[in-house]
């Protein structure tokens, strides 16, 4: 069965303090990896689409790298916009294509 | 258009009533999602309708009832729901099967019951 977690929980940064989130996933066969952002009371907004081991994915301060067994986030000189829950979330060969498991996500507050 | 947009935004229904959750999107996606959250959890799959079809029933429910009118509209059909349905409510698009564009998520809507 295909599983996902993430660490830390929760996190804390001052504001330029750069940090890493980390995605483990266990699929058998991955199809695709993903990123998203939630604000609270939001829906979760897409961030990442990463397909193969050794791939990486820029967008602003947000920087996605994976391997076989994981997915790091890392965010360069954050601000406190950048406070939110990031989820991440995958899909595996033996899962309907209509299908992705979501992590718990890593809640992160960015303090000025 | 590149938004998905839920209504209501929240909703408050006793455990007899029947109401419906309603999502639209006008960006051309052809596969639609229902999403359940509850707080400080992450999304987890209800339906999907890809092509007009339902294509996943997680396993929901009978007092939830999916309908897709169109290849714009998704709705949410509720009856006789109980305290422990209460949650965040998603609707989702995306261009194609497989999540691989993204996901498109609407702001969801909060339903208590009561």
């Amino acid at each position: 069965e295909d599983q996902v977690t993430q660490s830390p929980e929760a996190l804390r940064l001052q504001e330029g303090e750069s940090s890493s989130l980390n995605c483990s996933y266990t699929v058998s066969g991955l199809r695709g990896l993903f990123w998203y952002r939630q604000d609270p009371g939001k829906g979760p907004e897409f961030l990442f689409t990463l397909y193969s081991a050794g791939e990486e994915k820029e967008k602003e301060r947000l920087k996605a790298t994976l391997t076989k067994k994981e997915s790091f986030l890392h965010i360069t000189a954050p601000k406190p916009e950048d406070s939110a829950t990031y989820l991440c979330a995958v899909q595996g060969e033996k899962t309907s294509y209509d299908k992705v498991i979501f992590g718990p996500g890593t809640s992160l507050s960015v303090i000025p | 258009d590149t938004e998905v947009t839920q209504t209501p935004k929240h909703l408050v229904m006793g455990m007899t009533n029947k109401k419906s959750l309603k999502c639209e999107q006008h960006m051309g996606h052809r596969a639609m999602y229902w999403y359940k959250q509850k707080a400080k959890k992450p999304p987890e799959l209800m339906f999907v309708y890809s092509y007009e079809k339902l294509s996943i029933n997680e396993s929901v429910p009978s007092r939830f009832s999916p309908e897709c009118p169109n290849s714009s509209l998704l709705n949410l059909h509720l009856h006789a729901l109980q305290p422990e349905d209460s949650a965040l409510y998603l609707c989702a698009s995306s261009l194609g099967t497989g999540g691989f564009y993204g996901y498109t998520f609407g702001s969801g809507t909060r339903l208590t019951v009561v």
